[in-house]
């Protein structure tokens, strides 16, 4: 089966650090660019970071520039999100999405839930 | 406030025709024919139903059909059934090489 699967998510302060990960299975992974997406809860869905298959090529919403590193191990089918710096902004469901074609995501993991709080 | 505007909320009948709207920039919709919508339903991940504008991913309803004019895309779901009711979001490519959303329209099926 197809599997996306997020973790890592928790709880922590505004400044701290968190690292999500995502394990993907039932396809060649190495194959294909895969992406974050977050959602806040009750809103709307936000664009994160992208890696190509080989993971030579990174681009990262500007709100996360500077704080964010995204982040793949082709030999353990993983994804990796670095997050630094964290802001109550940041607050949100995270998805890791596979793409299919351009810029479009035809599989999504189940999310991880990252609350920033004091 | 998203790149892209979509309406808040969009309402139509069983058997009906509805359009959800998407509105971006010369820098995105209008300059590329990387748009994506996603369903997604309360508490679920996001699904892809159309791709580069007007294509279908194997498995989506053909009641479900895109286009594009200019900085605007749309979305037109035929034949409306209640398991359409659902956000749905629209999303573009855009020069900076970056991916946008839309704000997301609530499809209410009366």
């Amino acid at each position: 089966q197809v599997h996306l699967v997020e973790s890592g998510g928790g709880v922590v302060q505004p400044g701290s650090s968190l690292r999500l990960s995502c394990a993907a299975s039932g396809f060649p992974f190495s194959a294909y660019a895969v992406h974050w997406v977050r959602q806040a809860p009750g809103k709307g869905l936000e664009w994160v970071a992208l890696i190509s298959s080989d993971g030579s090529i990174r681009y990262y919403a500007d709100s996360v520039k500077g704080r964010f590193t995204i982040s793949r191990d082709n030999s353990k089918n993983t994804l990796s999100l670095q997050m630094d710096s964290l802001r109550a902004g940041d607050a949100a469901l995270y998805y890791c999405a596979r793409e299919r074609g351009f810029y479009a995501f035809d599989m999504w993991g189940q999310g991880t839930m990252v609350t920033v709080s004091s | 406030q998203s790149a892209l505007t979509q309406p808040a909320s969009v309402s139509g009948s069983p058997g009906q025709s509805i359009t959800i709207s998407c509105t971006g920039s010369s820098s995105d919709v209008g300059d590329y024919n990387y748009v994506s919508w996603y369903q997604q339903h309360p508490g679920k991940a996001p699904k892809l139903m159309l791709y580069d504008v007007t294509n279908r991913p194997s498995g989506v309803s053909n009641r479900f059909s895109g286009s594009k004019s200019g900085n605007t895309a749309s979305l037109t779901i035929s034949g409306l059934r209640a398991e359409d009711e659902a956000d749905y979001f629209c999303t573009s490519y855009t020069s900076r090489r970056i991916l946008v959303f839309g704000g997301g329209t609530k499809l209410i099926v009366l």
